[in-house]
């Protein structure tokens, strides 16, 4: 079956140690996302790439960076985690050239506990 | 004031009920509009994707878009246990994809 996959499901970090989430995908879909959602919160843009390009949200903290060497994968890189970036971390996918008709297809997830 | 507004609920209801789920928005730029199931700590899963006013009917689930009122409904007829979910609502327009979300609303069907 064609899927967002998401590794590790559950990661625990400590405070300011960096950590890498990965996202991958057999969709074969041009743009990848990735949202922050806390607790009882609506999910958060971080950051999309269409193909290559990279578009950062205005108010994603530079602490947060992302890579996308190949179509099928996305990376989440946190340099500093700090306490407050404990959250589920999801990243979707969708076809065709990001129109505002194009629907997303989320991952399960990666729950990250910094400590 | 946010975007789009979702109750958190938690709302429970009896098995075999009728749910009613709700959102309202502001920006009268998004024009289309989807509800996500997300299971506890699962990630999002579309239900409906709808773009017009009116209803759109996908077995049990039922959305509804009045776009003058700039409100939103998910009706689940029905319900099982199995509904037991945050259900959440999504919209974008004008910006290509991004996607606004509601906080979403904590919907326990019991036996």
């Amino acid at each position: 079956d064609a899927m967002v996959i998401q590794n590790p499901r559950y990661q625990v970090t400590q405070f300011g140690k960096p950590v890498t989430l990965s996202c991958s995908q057999t969709l074969n879909h041009n743009v990848m996302y990735w949202y922050q959602q806390k607790s009882s919160q609506a999910p958060k843009l971080l950051f999309h790439y269409y193909d290559k390009d990279f578009n950062n949200e205005a108010d994603t903290p530079d602490n947060f960076q992302s890579r996308r060497p190949n179509t099928s994968f996305c990376f989440l890189d946190i340099r500093s985690p700090g306490l407050g970036d404990a959250a589920m971390y999801l990243c979707a996918t969708s076809p065709t050239s990001g129109r505002a008709t194009d629907t997303q297809y989320f991952g399960p997830g990666t729950r990250l506990t910094v400590l | 004031q946010k975007e789009v507004e979702q109750d958190p609920g938690p709302l429970s209801v009896p098995e075999g009920a009728i749910v009613s789920l709700n959102c309202t928005y502001s920006n009268s730029a998004f024009q289309y509009f989807m509800w996500y199931r997300q299971y506890s700590r699962k990630g999002p899963e579309l239900l409906m994707y709808t773009y017009s006013s009116g209803n759109k009917e996908d077995g049990r689930f039922t959305a509804q878009v009045d776009k003058s009122s700039k409100y939103i409904s998910l009706f689940i007829r029905d319900s099982q246990p199995s509904d037991s979910a945050t259900y959440l609502c999504a919209m974008n327009g004008g910006t290509a994809s991004k996607l606004t979300f509601g906080t979403g609303t904590r919907l326990q069907v019991t036996l």
